[in-house]
């Protein structure tokens, strides 16, 4: 059974940066997109970004666009988010999910990580 | 910018039946999902493709699917299903993902 585990959060100052990783565990990494949620505190869940398989296509809300870039490296079974220009509104557990569904717009996920708090704050 | 809609709330008595509606433009095109969310833990899939139902969860479970709307009822609630429930689609173009805003259940 695949397990995901979130690291990489902590307390970064606005307009820092802060690299998030999501290490799964299971020999089928490549065979599935994977994607990036995240929660506010005291909030609703909002998705944040999402990368197929390959790695080759990636998705991106536009709150965070020209900011985050996700990234995988299936030799590794490792999920990344790079968050740059960080704003306090970005304080958030940052969860890594693993997706179903075939196409565009069947997306859901199946399988969550614990999450990793990301704080910005001076 | 296309939403999704549940209600902030709703309150049942065990062994009621809940009933959660999230609505959103786009559904006629696109299946709904919802997750269970207890207070400290991450989200969890209680049901996929407007009714479909994972392994594992139990059968009080259901969901359907109606025109701009999507619904999860919840038969014969337990004390244990108090959590936020969020549903989740896409837009019409289907490469943006959204979630309602949570629907606090309080049995």
């Amino acid at each position: 059974e695949v397990q995901l585990l979130e690291s990489g959060g902590g307390l970064v100052q606005p307009g820092g940066s802060l690299r998030l990783s999501c290490a799964a565990s299971g020999s089928t990494f490549s065979s599935y997109a994977m994607s990036w949620v995240r929660q506010a505190p005291g909030k609703g869940l909002e998705w944040v970004s999402l990368i197929l398989g390959s790695g080759g296509t990636t998705y991106y809300a536009d709150s965070v666009k020209g900011r985050f870039t996700i990234s995988r490296d299936n030799s590794k079974n490792t999920l990344f988010m790079q968050m740059n220009s960080l704003r306090a509104e970005d304080t958030a557990v940052y969860y890594c999910a693993k997706v179903l569904g075939l196409r565009t717009g069947d997306w859901y996920f199946d399988l969550w990580g614990r999450g990793t708090l990301v704080t910005v704050s001076s | 910018s296309y939403e999704l809609t549940q209600p902030p709330s709703v309150s049942v008595s065990p062994g009621q039946t809940a009933r959660i509606t999230c609505s959103g433009d786009a559904l006629p095109k696109q299946y709904g999902y919802w997750y269970q969310q207890k207070p400290g833990q991450a989200p969890v899939l209680v049901i996929h493709k407007d009714s479909e139902r994972p392994s594992g969860i139990p059968e009080r479970f259901s969901g359907s699917s109606s025109g701009t709307a999507v619904t999860l009822t919840i038969s014969g609630v337990q004390a244990e299903d108090e959590a936020d429930y969020y549903c989740q689609s896409a837009d019409s173009s289907g490469t943006y993902v959204l979630f309602g805003g949570g629907t606090k259940l309080t049995v």
